[in-house]
């Protein structure tokens, strides 16, 4: 089945850690995205690609970065510098510009 | 900066009756809008969308309108049933930038 996978689903990490999200997709997306959601808020945009080993800062990239080296993953660190990095994180991918973009489940993380 | 906005946090409806959904946008460049639709913990799930150069699509009990002169839209929802209780994010994209309002949390009464 064709998809976009997240993992892990929980994660908890001690404060001034680095910790690396992942997403994976089998759709042949060209483009990926990360998303931030905090509680009772919309979904920001982290960083976005729109092909391998390129891409683009959203409206909240500090504390956080990327890579791009496949095109069927878009691991994100959250780096120490993230002041405040308890969140759910959704990854999303998409294949042309005008088409629906597909999400994952999300990965919840907590800093503990 | 928020580019797109969805001004009403919340909207109660009852079942049977219409539900609309607002959002607005600065962006000019925006050149296609989607409605997406989410659970708690779960990730987005696709609606409907608009591409700039229409004024409405329809799919379903799913319309959306665009109105490009006051940079708004809408999604309208007919009839609302209870299945339909969920967060909806209005989307915008300006070439592969994917960028989305604050959502609003319907809730369909029996």
């Amino acid at each position: 089945d064709g998809g976009i996978t997240q993992s892990p689903k929980y994660l908890f990490r001690k404060e001034g850690q680095n910790v690396t999200l992942s997403c994976e997709q089998n759709l042949n997306h060209d483009a990926m995205y990360w998303y931030r959601q905090d509680p009772g808020q919309g979904l920001r945009l982290i960083y976005y690609s729109q092909i391998v080993n390129d891409f683009q800062k959203g409206d909240i990239a500090e504390g956080y970065s990327v890579s791009r080296e496949k095109k069927e993953s878009f691991p994100l660190t959250v780096t120490s510098a993230q002041k405040n990095p308890t969140a759910f994180y959704l990854c999303a991918s998409t294949n042309t510009v005008g088409t629906e973009a597909f999400f994952g489940q999300g990965t919840r993380l907590t800093v503990v | 900066d928020q580019q797109v906005k969805q001004n009403s946090p919340s909207l109660s409806v009852q079942e049977g009756r219409i539900s609309i959904l607002n959002c607005d946008y600065t962006n000019s460049m925006f050149d296609y809008f989607l409605w997406y639709k989410k659970y708690p913990a779960e990730g987005p799930t696709f609606l409907i969308s608009i591409s700039s150069i229409k004024d409405k699509n329809e799919d379903g009990r799913f319309t959306v309108f665009l109105n490009k002169s006051a940079k708004h839209l809408s999604l309208h929802i007919v009839p609302s049933q209870p299945g339909d209780s969920a967060v909806y994010f209005c989307a915008a994209l300006n070439d592969y930038k994917l960028s989305f309002g604050a959502g609003t949390t319907v809730t369909v009464r029996a």
